[in-house]
């Protein structure tokens, strides 16, 4: 059971380059997730979906755009890469009772994402 | 809007020793779930003990307990005889029985267990 998928691991962008982050999950959950984690900080949240074709922004949506076609793939676009966007990206995922689970949320390893 | 502060950027222990980390937090909500969260350099986000706000009685998992003091919106963690592989970033994080499951976390704590 592979839980939550993040492509690619570690990327370099040059300024205005543009790049799609993907997110995929073999759970079947409802509701997916993208933060940021800059040095020495929390998560915070980019955008997040709750359900396929739906998607909401968070905390940070500037300079993002994500897209939820199949339920089962959440995908994290920057159209055109600045510095300040350098940082790494989580995804995760949750369902229908997560809050009664071990589980609230699961967490995909990260991509390291580093704008030149 | 929830806001979770940790007040601790770093901190450190001697290995068998105990050490408490700080969370504070803000909120309308009554109903709400909290959790602590260990990271070690491996970026993996480990789900280490949650809380039920309902619940008076404090969770515990093994060596990792909490002190939670709804009234004065403090969840604190204790870590008894801290090994060495504690040595971790540690958030602390705020969900609400709204849709959408969303964790709000704090800025984390670093621990360093020292031999």
């Amino acid at each position: 059971n592979a839980g939550v998928t993040q492509t690619p691991k570690f990327r370099v962008l040059k300024t205005g380059q543009s790049m799609t982050l993907l997110c995929a999950q073999d759970m079947n959950h409802e509701y997916m997730y993208w933060y940021r984690q800059d040095p020495g900080m929390g998560l915070r949240l980019i955008h997040y979906s709750v359900g396929e074709g739906t998607t909401a922004k968070g905390e940070v949506p500037d300079g993002y755009n994500v897209s939820r076609l199949k339920k089962q793939n959440f995908l994290l676009g920057l159209e055109s890469a600045a510095p300040s966007q350098t940082s790494v990206y989580f995804c995760a995922s949750s369902g229908q009772g997560a809050l009664y689970s071990n589980q609230p949320q699961h967490f995909g390893d990260g991509t390291r994402l580093s704008i030149l | 809007a929830q806001t979770v502060t940790q007040s601790q950027p770093e901190m450190s222990v001697q290995e068998a020793e105990t050490v408490t980390l700080s969370c504070t937090y803000d909120t309308s909500e009554n109903n709400y779930y909290l959790f602590w969260y260990k990271q070690p350099p491996s970026r993996q986000m480990i789900l280490v003990i949650r809380q039920e706000a309902y619940k008076q009685q404090n969770a515990t998992e093994n060596r990792f307990s909490v002190n939670f003091q709804k009234a004065a919106k403090s969840f604190s963690l204790k870590i008894s005889d801290s090994q060495l592989g504690d040595t971790a970033m540690y958030f602390c994080a705020f969900m609400d029985n709204n849709a959408g499951n969303m964790l709000t976390f704090g800025g984390g704590t670093r621990l360093m267990v020292k031999p």
